[in-house]
């Protein structure tokens, strides 16, 4: 089955600064991969996703990055705010081009994403 | 529209005891997962009901079992509670095709805390 590594475990930066988290994924047939965030106390939020047709996607100051290749995917924030810190989640599931996802999402172990005013 | 509803939130239980956590997915939406999460552990896979037919299992013990209803609300049960079964259970809803493939983003409850004493 799908396995998905997430680097690093946890991230500190400064208030402004840029942020990079990765991830990489065991079967070649995972086509889709959303990234969710989760703020101390609350529920996981999707905050952006990629599908395997496109290699990057932006969306303000998050964009994610895809490697089919290497099977590595990874998400950058930019100009980071104290409002970014939180834990955040890769995941890989296999999604059929006429819409639906089959199979299990599966979730990298997280990243705490510190940013320090 | 109402989100995804767990309850209990909170609840604490002994070793050899069972518990049933319930889950309320938001309206329209029949595809039900459930996640375990633990600390260094991100989010672990549990199982995936649609039409109240369990589409997919992780790799937990028999002791995690699920259901779902006609109404789409789903139910998760584990037996013989072990210490390790301390954790946040989260239920999320998505929408999906007749043939239950999931069409959209995992929307996430708040999780029900265990603890096992």
């Amino acid at each position: 089955g799908e396995n998905v590594e997430q680097h690093p475990s946890t991230l500190s930066v400064q208030e402004g600064d840029s942020a990079v988290i990765k991830c990489t994924y065991s079967d070649s047939a995972s086509n889709y991969f959303p990234w969710y965030k989760q703020e101390l106390g609350k529920r996981p939020q999707l905050i952006i996703d990629i599908r395997s047709n496109v290699g990057e996607k932006k969306d303000q100051r998050i964009a994610v990055t895809l490697n089919k290749t290497a099977k590595h995917f990874s998400l950058h924030i930019t100009e980071t705010q104290p409002e970014d810190s939180a834990v955040y989640f890769c995941a890989a599931s296999i999604r059929w081009d006429y819409g639906g996802s089959q199979g299990n999402l599966i979730f990298g172990k997280g990243t705490k994403l510190s940013v320090k005013p | 529209k109402a989100g995804v509803t767990q309850t209990p939130r909170y609840l604490i239980k002994t070793r050899g005891q069972q518990v049933t956590l319930s889950c309320s997915p938001i309206s329209g939406h029949r595809s039900v997962s459930w996640y375990q999460q633990t600390p260094g552990q991100g989010l672990q896979f549990l199982f995936e009901y649609f039409s109240e037919t369990q589409r997919n299992k992780g790799n937990f013990p028999g002791r995690f079992s699920g259901r779902q209803f006609s109404n789409s609300r789903s139910e998760m049960n584990v037996s013989t509670l072990e210490l390790g079964d301390s954790a946040l259970y989260l239920c999320a809803s998505s929408l999906a095709t007749s043939g239950g493939a999931r069409t959209g983003e995992l929307f996430f409850g708040e999780g029900s805390r265990l603890t096992v004493l």
